[in-house]
């Protein structure tokens, strides 16, 4: 059973306009939520966190909101860029578990110019 | 500060073969994980470790092996290589919260 879930593969949106990625999860016990960003032939790279005490944390274009009683996240890109064309993975941590990462399926983002 | 290294970047092994996957972390992390990624899977956690001398499994363990003989490295083994382990795998290090990775192996077996 997938613990983290992507429902949306992929996201089409206008540069300058709002990229809105949401994210799903079923394991009441992860504690901290992350999102990363993934280019082509490169690792992928941590891009925002939110603990789960907090409901929302922002830096500069991107936010994340924590809706804890729907085991819902969501990440905000405000305005979409053409080199944010990527593929987000929303990642949970376990603390319990040796802080392993339980990610998503991903969604891939293209920002059209 | 090189990070997560990864040895090889490609590799192609016939089915049966063997090969070792090396990571390497100069952060002084005490955890370290190996990932696979699969088209439309995300990235799904094959074994950890939780600091020196230890090992753990993750969500798709089988097939594969693993040691931590040193800190800053984290083994990974494929005894027997089947066309299902043809994927990306990823290495990746943590202090705390955030996991920092490599640039990835693609590994295909034939």
């Amino acid at each position: 059973d997938q613990q983290v879930k992507q429902n949306s593969p992929s996201l089409s949106v206008q540069e300058g306009r709002i990229s809105i990625l949401n994210c799903d999860y079923t394991n009441s016990m992860f504690d901290y939520f992350l999102w990363y960003k993934k280019y082509p032939a490169e690792g992928p790279t941590f891009l925002i966190s939110i603990s789960s005490i907090k409901d929302k944390n922002e830096d500069g274009r991107f936010t994340v909101f924590l809706n804890k009683s729907a085991k819902h996240l969501s990440l905000h890109i405000v305005p979409s860029q053409p080199g944010d064309s990527a593929v987000y993975f929303c990642a949970a941590r376990d603390k319990a578990a040796g802080n392993k990462l339980t990610f998503g399926g991903g969604t891939r983002v293209l920002v059209k110019p | 500060n090189a990070g997560v290294t990864q040895t090889p970047k490609f590799r192609v092994l016939k089915t049966g073969q063997s090969m070792t996957l090396l990571c390497a972390q100069d952060m002084n992390h005490e955890y370290m994980y190996w990932y696979r990624q699969d088209p439309g899977m995300g990235l799904r956690l094959i074994h950890y470790s939780v600091g020196e001398g230890t090992t753990a499994k993750g969500e798709v363990p089988d097939g594969y092996n693993v040691s931590r003989l040193k800190k800053q490295n984290f083994l990974l083994g494929l005894e027997s290589a089947a066309p299902s382990q043809t994927s990306v795998y990823f290495c990746a290090s943590s202090y705390s919260t955030e996991a920092f990775f490599g640039q990835g192996t693609r590994l295909t077996v034939v």
